[in-house]
């Protein structure tokens, strides 16, 4: 299965300011995607990453908020914009191939701390 | 939308006991997957089981798509095995495919 490396681990961040993770993969892969995973809570898809357009977004998820990009078929980054406390969250990098047969694998997250 | 929904959401259990998880879909799934969070919230998934049965070591997996439900059999618990364990059914569009997932179930395991 893909190996994901996600970067930064953790970060604590200023509200107002933008916080750009990264996420790579170690092979080329049709999907990634970019989840959400507020404290205590279950996990929650942001968008889909296209390769060469705009991301697919979920239902109260909005590109000015959370920009992503994916210029190949091994990385993505999402931008989480003009932050607050409430942005307080893991988020987690998914990739996989729809006919994997070890599904979709995850990187480790990023703990984002607003204060 | 589809709802994935976990029980029990908390079990304790004494270190080397058995517990069984549970994971109930209310439509039709391409396929599902078993994931176990551990306490750093590192995701590590366990099983990518449309239906049948899948062992490895002391866990096993059981998917009845027909019933739309599946099961996560752990034996001989550890203090390891500690952590949150999601389901999550994969939703298959265009190209690829989404995974929704579950509330999860909080297991705890005392030594």
């Amino acid at each position: 299965s893909a190996v994901i490396s996600q970067k930064p681990s953790r970060d604590i961040c200023q509200r107002g300011t933008s916080l750009t993770i990264q996420c790579q993969v170690d092979s080329q892969v049709t999907m990634m995607f970019w989840y959400r995973q507020q404290p205590g809570q279950s996990l929650t898809l942001i968008a889909t990453a296209n390769q060469g357009s705009e991301a697919t977004y979920e239902s109260g998820f909005v590109i000015d908020k959370f920009p992503i990009s994916r210029p190949n078929l091994t990385f993505s980054t999402l931008t989480v914009s003009n932050m607050s406390p409430e942005d307080s969250s893991i988020y987690l990098c998914s990739a996989g191939t729809r006919d994997s047969y070890y599904g979709y694998t995850f990187g480790s997250g990023t703990r984002l701390t607003v204060v | 939308g589809i709802q994935v929904e976990q029980s029990p959401p908390d079990l304790i259990l004494q270190e080397g006991a058995n517990s069984t998880l549970r994971c109930n879909f209310s439509d039709s799934v391409n396929n599902l997957q078993w994931f176990h969070q551990n306490p750093w919230g590192q995701l590590i998934n366990l099983f990518y089981i449309p239906s049948g049965t899948k062992q490895n070591g002391r866990l096993s997996a059981t998917t009845v798509a027909t019933e739309r439900y599946s099961l996560l059999y752990i034996s001989s618990s550890q203090t390891t095995d500690s952590g949150v364990y999601f389901c999550a059914v994969v939703m298959i569009y265009n190209q690829g495919g989404k995974l929704i997932f579950g509330q999860g179930t909080e297991l705890s395991v005392k030594p």
